[in-house]
């Protein structure tokens, strides 16, 4: 079956860097997605993966290994209105989204 | 950046009654259009998808008489739920890809919170 596995919920300092984790079991693979979830709201998109490697905008980067089945996304400089839910998301080979249950992500002053 | 505009945020209705929720994309054209739904804590639910001009695919276990579905034009999806029981209360989510590359990321609306009373 398609699964997406990602930690319940963290726990990062104001300023910090804490980096959320993200595996995958899909029927193919067409890129991986991230999104932020603030409470009460719909997601909005953070990055996209499909090829291995890092990407970096700005304060967020994502990194991709698809031979491990693996994504993370990275969060630098914390603050406080980044705490949030964050969603891992696969793309099958049928370009179905399977998503994660999602991270939630406490920032502590 | 794309945009996805959904009406309304919140409905409180009576058991029995329907409600229609809007779904637009107000500056692209969207053939297809996503209706996901989203339990307290827990990860989105696709229900259906929406297709321009034809009739929606619903997922496995999505009741397609209770949950009706019109894609009437390029930028609009209403969702209606019919005869509404409390345990239909939701937080619902239209979502749609600029451009309709599979590569293209999800915009989502602002998502109705639905209560049924």
């Amino acid at each position: 079956g398609q699964n997406i596995d990602q930690p319940t919920e963290m726990t990062a300092t104001e300023g910090a860097i804490v980096q959320i984790n993200c595996t995958y079991q899909t029927s193919g693979f067409n890129g991986l997605f991230w999104y932020q979830q603030h409470a009460g709201e719909a997601p909005t998109f953070l990055s996209y993966n499909v090829l291995d490697g890092l990407e970096e905008k700005g304060r967020f980067s994502s990194f991709l290994s698809r031979s491990k089945g693996y994504s993370y996304l990275l969060l630098k400089e914390l603050q406080m209105k980044d705490s949030a839910s964050y969603l891992c998301a696969a793309q099958d080979s049928n370009y179905q989204l399977i998503w994660g249950a999602g991270t939630k992500l406490i920032i502590k002053p | 950046g794309a945009v996805v505009s959904q009406h309304p945020s919140r409905v409180i209705c009576k058991s029995g009654t329907s409600v229609k929720i809007e779904c637009r994309s107000l500056d692209f054209q969207a053939t297809t259009m996503f209706w996901y739904r989203q339990f307290p804590k827990k990860s989105l639910m696709l229900m259906a998808t929406s297709n321009e001009g034809s009739k929606a695919t619903y997922e496995q276990g999505v009741e397609k008489d209770k949950f009706l579905i019109n894609h009437a034009s390029l930028t609009l999806s209403t969702l209606t739920v019919t005869s509404a029981h409390p345990e239909d209360s939701s937080f619902y989510i239209c979502s749609a890809r600029e451009g309709g590359r599979d590569s293209s990321p999800l915009h989502f609306g602002n998502g109705t919170r639905l209560t049924v009373t």
